[in-house]
């Protein structure tokens, strides 16, 4: 089956730590991206990578970083320096490399105590 | 600073009914609309729009774009209650390779 994959589906985390969200693919999407929602909004870009090795900060990047590896890998950690981190998160991939039609993972959402 | 703006904010109909929601943007280098539904986890694509007055059509949904007035609307004919979720737009840049999203509309269709 091809698709999007994150996890873990929920995380729990103390405040001061820092915590990685996973996001695989297996499309053979060039593009991938991370995405924070928090209630009520829609989601807001954190970062973005349009091929391997190279990434792009989104509107809310501070308090986040992310590597790209491979290309069917796009990690995200929340780091200690992000004030607000429970929100619902949300990996995103597409095949060229500026806006064709984004697919979502699952999600995952930290709740931070 | 580009901006998407979708109303209403919440709507709630009877099964059967016809709804339009409306997506505005002030953008620079438009690339691209899309429509997202969500249903309590990730959004599923739905539509996406580049050309002007040309409607996109699936089943009971349709979207049209107007680039001069620059807005977009979602039409569900006969809502089920399975259509109720959060509608979200979305502007693509061509540009910068992102998407900007608009709040969202939430959509409640009663039996």
């Amino acid at each position: 089956d091809g698709g999007i994959t994150q996890s873990p589906k929920y995380l729990f985390r103390k405040e001061g730590q820092n915590v990685t969200l996973s996001c695989e693919q297996n499309l053979n999407h060039d593009a991938m991206y991370w995405y924070r929602q928090d209630p009520g909004q829609g989601p807001r870009l954190i970062y973005y990578s349009q091929i391997v090795n190279d990434f792009q900060k989104g509107d809310i990047a501070e308090g986040y970083s992310v590597s790209r590896e491979k290309k069917e890998s796009f990690p995200l950690t929340v780091t200690s320096a992000q004030k607000n981190p429970t929100a619902f998160y949300l990996c995103a991939s597409t095949k060229g490399g500026y806006t064709d039609t984004q697919y979502f993972g699952p999600g995952t959402r930290l709740t931070v105590l | 600073e580009d901006k998407v703006v979708q109303s209403p904010l919440s709507l709630v109909v009877h099964e059967g009914d016809t709804v339009t929601l409306n997506c505005s943007y002030e953008v620079t280098n438009f690339r691209s609309l899309l429509w997202y539904k969500q249903e309590k986890k990730a959004p599923t694509f739905l539509f996406m729009l580049t050309s002007s007055g040309i409607e996109k059509k699936s089943g009971r949904l349709s979207s049209i774009l107007d680039k001069k007035e620059l807005f977009s609307i979602l039409n569900i004919t006969a809502t089920q209650t399975g259509d109720s979720a959060v509608y979200l737009c979305a502007f693509g840049s061509s540009n910068t390779g992102k998407l900007i999203f608009g709040q969202g509309t939430t959509l409640q269709v009663k039996p």
